[in-house]
């Protein structure tokens, strides 16, 4: 089973500011078949990225994702007030498909 | 509009069943696999079964494999997980998601999630 290490835990920034989360797998992640979800609290996820790169429909683009391998980034250019989050990373190249522990982006 | 509406949680105590319900609505639910993946309160995402469109491949997380049974029945466009011998740790937050096309790929879109506790 591939494990998805995420850091930081929390991430503290201000409206405006450059967001970098990070997916560390344990082993290489099948052509690059990485997502990336958005949970606000009390809701479910969206899915925000695909294939490590790909925008999910109606995803602005201040969100990116980017990484091959082991490493992936997920990097929110200039931060809304409506992208305080929790993240979280999730593989699909391999069986089970499981997902990091989440990153939570608050506001600082 | 794509939409999935988990139903069926609740409370139970610990060796007890539930069955969840997810109605899906907004697209052809029969050319879609479909998955459920639980949250823990306060814990992150756990995959926990997967059905292909048409129920000829099933898999199950180790945690709940040999208890919990997943089910379609495309014609009610509805999707199933029967859950026995329940346990504390199985206490979370139920989604349903569906999968990309009929294949094991990302969640897109979720449903509302349906709380089960389980009491000891």
């Amino acid at each position: 089973e591939i494990v998805l290490t995420q850091s930081p835990g929390t991430l503290s920034l201000s409206p405006g500011e450059r967001a970098t989360l990070s997916c560390r797998a344990s082993q290489s992640v099948t052509s690059s078949y990485l997502a990336w979800y958005q949970q606000k609290s009390g809701q479910a996820p969206r899915l925000l990225i695909y294939d490590a790169s790909r925008r999910a429909t109606a995803i602005p683009d201040r969100f990116s994702g980017s990484g091959s391998g082991t490493d992936f980034t997920l990097t929110i250019s200039r931060l809304e007030p409506e992208d305080f989050a929790v993240y979280y990373c999730q593989q699909y190249g391999s069986s089970p498909r499981t997902f990091g522990q989440g990153t939570k982006v608050e506001i600082k | 509009e794509v939409q999935l509406v988990e139903s069926g949680g609740g409370l139970v105590q610990s060796g007890g069943s539930l069955r969840l319900s997810c109605a899906a609505s907004g697209f052809t639910f029969s050319s879609y696999s479909m998955s459920w993946v639980r949250q823990a309160p306060g814990k992150g995402l756990e995959w926990v079964s997967y059905i292909s469109s048409s129920s000829t491949t099933i898999y199950y997380a180790d945690s709940v494999k040999g208890r919990f049974t997943i089910s379609r029945d495309n014609a009610k466009t509805s999707l199933y997980l029967q859950m026995n011998s329940l346990r504390a740790e199985d206490t979370a937050v139920y989604y349903c998601a569906r999968d990309y096309y009929d294949s094991r790929r990302w969640f897109d879109p979720w449903g509302q999630g349906t709380l089960v506790t389980v009491s000891s």
